[in-house]
């Protein structure tokens, strides 16, 4: 079992739907999650990050956190062709000794067609 | 403006040779990373480094090598020994060692 998974997609919505993307993680250790962003041929920019169970939302995004399921979304509402890009979950781990050793997801990639 | 640069954009090299990857800061982080993608992969750590003259391997640091003698600059070396290093290179940093990390624009390097 991959440590981080997310379903690589490509997952499609129509503009102006809510996309949702999932990741899950196998160590329950795990205390900080991250969601990147990733257009063709760039390098990953953060989106959201979540550390508590429950929602936090930034405008258009809401990241989601469930401890005790170990699973970790992203919605975007009002979706937008400019969304289309690869989304990347990522898991820091407490137990790592403070390193900042990040474990990603493969990503998912999102199609928002107009 | 501050932020995270790295150089060369792209970068091709020859069987046998080794090539150094730049990557500076002027974000006054304490921790700099770098990581590795492959086509339709998520990253994979090869180098981190909490503070200056210290660095540890991450998950695959065979046939790389880095250094940290100043705060802004983390250089990676791709030796011979690496067999398949045709891949798109990200330096990040934070921070601290639990900080959010934050990307350069990354190098793609091509084996000829």
């Amino acid at each position: 079992q991959k440590e981080v998974e997310q379903n690589s997609g490509p997952l499609s919505v129509p503009e102006g739907a809510i996309a949702s993307l999932n990741c899950t993680y196998s160590d329950r250790v795990s205390q900080s999650f991250f969601w990147y962003r990733q257009y063709s041929g760039k390098s990953p920019e953060l989106i959201m990050s979540i550390y508590s169970n429950g929602d936090k939302e930034d405008g258009r995004f809401t990241a989601q956190l469930n401890k005790a399921s170990q699973y970790v979304s992203l919605l975007i509402r009002d979706s937008q062709p400019s969304d289309s890009a690869t989304y990347l979950c990522a898991v820091n781990k407490e137990g790592s000794g403070n390193t900042g050793k990040l474990i990603f997801g493969q990503g998912t990639t999102l199609q928002v067609k107009p | 403006d501050g932020g995270i640069t790295q150089s060369p954009k792209y970068l091709f090299r020859k069987e046998g040779q080794n090539v150094t990857l730049s990557c500076e800061q002027n974000l006054n982080h304490d921790a700099m990373y770098w990581y590795r993608q492959d086509p339709g992969q998520g990253l994979r750590l090869i180098y981190y480094s909490q503070i200056v003259n210290d660095f540890q391997k991450g998950d695959i640091a065979e046939g790389y090598s880095v250094s940290r003698e100043k705060k802004e600059s983390f250089p990676l070396t791709v030796t011979s020994a690496q067999k398949n290093p045709t891949a798109f290179y990200l330096c990040a940093s934070s921070i601290s060692g639990l900080g959010t990390q934050y990307f350069g624009p990354g190098t793609r390097l091509t084996v000829l």
